[in-house]
């Protein structure tokens, strides 16, 4: 079974329009990790954000701001006024406390922001 | 501080051959992991060494095996390659071990088996 679903594949917005980006997970440990990273064209995983599981504060940085709900199992990724240099695939992941290092990846979501 | 850098950053190989990439941890971190990327199957766990010892393994064929140097390089084997193994193989390095750590991604090695 998936550990981390993304369920959109492909987004596309024009630029200046927010945009939400949804990730739901699947674990049965109570202390988890979860992650975001961009992928840009030239593929290197660029970090964005990491949170615990006791830790359901949201948080803002920026233009990119992060609901993470318990009880949904989500952790959803939120871009303000989007930008053109906002296009990329973005990548939940989590990690648990018992496969230490090991990230399970969605699948990932395509955003293209249109100037 | 330089980043993770992974050598070569292209490679063509033909079916049978081996191949053998590198990858090169933040400087400090002691934690490297492996993960192969392709479009059917995404990203997916490989290996992760932590002190010249391997901590963990995805599921992957005995084909693919990894070691780690003592001054936490890391390096990645395949054997008798197949088609399949065409993908970017992505390194990542941490500074401490266990799930709490964010990882940091090289540039990705581009494997193409011909």
């Amino acid at each position: 079974a998936q550990k981390v679903t993304q369920a959109q594949t492909e987004i596309s917005v024009v630029e200046k329009e927010d945009v939400t980006l949804d990730c739901v997970y699947e674990t049965r440990d109570t202390t988890y990790y979860l992650f975001w990273y961009k992928q840009p064209p030239s593929g290197e995983l660029v970090f964005l954000i990491r949170r615990n599981s006791f830790d359901e504060q949201n948080e803002i940085s920026g233009r990119y701001s992060w609901n993470f709900q318990k009880s949904t199992s989500s952790f959803n990724f939120t871009i303000t006024a989007s930008q053109v240099v906002d296009s990329a695939v973005y990548f939940c992941a989590l990690s648990e406390v018992n496969t230490g290092n090991q990230f399970y990846f969605g699948t990932g979501t395509s955003l293209t922001v249109i100037p | 501080k330089a980043g993770v850098t992974q050598t070569p950053r292209y490679l063509i190989k033909t079916r049978g051959q081996q191949v053998t990439l590198s990858c090169s941890p933040i400087s400090g971190h002691r934690s490297v992991s492996w993960y192969q990327q392709t479009p059917g199957q995404g990203l997916q766990f490989l290996f992760e060494y932590f002190s010249e010892t391997q901590r963990n393994k995805g599921n992957f064929p005995g084909r693919f095996s990894g070691r780690q140097f003592s001054n936490s390089r890391s390096e990645m084997n395949v054997s008798t390659l197949e088609l399949g193994d065409s993908a970017l193989y992505l390194c990542a390095s941490s500074g401490r071990q266990g799930s709490a750590s964010e990882q940091f991604f090289g540039p990705g090695t581009r494997l193409t088996v011909l």
